[in-house]
């Protein structure tokens, strides 16, 4: 059975650097496709991007310049950062397998945006 | 961005009571859609891919069905259960894009 779980900071301050490791546990991130999808306060959801079972990667544009995903395959873990981070970044944020369907997701890490 | 519009927002339908909640897109998403439940505190779970295909270990009283721009989803007798959030989400054109979601209660 795949597990995901995230984890990382649960404050950021404004204009820094959001981290977040999802470690996956059952299933190798070298097969199929890992992504990161976020849902705002009031529900809104976003696809933030994926990477895939060889390392390559596709971003949502709104987020083209801020984000970056990235794995170690030796840890089974894949990671986002996303950069100058706004209070609009407030939200729950999950891991989840798959490309465009995802099958299975982590519980979800709730981040704060504030000063 | 496709833009997909779900309805309605909030349901409430007593025990045994079949319900449908609609997701239409913006343009033809080719039955490249799934739905989701999500229930307080926990992840998502996926309950319907490709429009009508029930997902492994999901109650058969769960369908989807749908074509082109319109879905939906229905339950077919409201089970206390069943209670929680559902969202639909197209993966035909990156960035995929979810709905707005429905909150089914029951009565």
């Amino acid at each position: 059975e795949v597990q995901l779980q995230e984890s990382g900071p649960g404050l950021v301050k404004p204009s820094q650097s959001l981290s977040l490791t999802c470690s996956v546990t059952g299933y190798s991130i070298t097969s199929n496709y890992w992504g990161w999808i976020r849902k705002f306060p009031g529900n809104k959801m976003e696809w933030m991007g994926y990477i895939s079972y060889s390392g390559s990667t596709s971003y949502n544009p709104s987020l083209k310049s801020r984000i970056s995903i990235t794995r170690d395959t030796s840890k089974n873990q894949f990671f986002l950062q996303l950069n100058s981070v706004t209070t609009e970044d407030t939200a729950t944020y999950y891991c989840a397998r798959g490309r465009s369907i995802a099958a299975e997701w982590g519980q979800g890490t709730l981040v704060t945006v504030s000063s | 961005d496709i833009q997909m519009t779900q309805s309605p927002a909030s349901l409430s339908a007593s025990l045994g009571e079949t319900i449908s909640i609609e997701c239409r897109a913006s343009e033809d998403i080719y039955s490249n859609l799934a739905w989701y439940q999500q229930k307080s505190g926990k992840s998502p779970q996926l309950l319907i891919y490709a429009a009508n295909r029930l997902q492994d270990g999901v109650p058969s009283r769960f369908s989807g069905s749908g074509s082109g721009t319109q879905y939906s989803l229905k339950i077919s007798g409201m089970q206390p259960e069943d209670e929680g959030d559902y969202f639909c989400l197209q993966g035909s054109k990156f960035p995929w894009t979810f709905g707005g979601g429905t909150k089914l209660e029951l009565k």
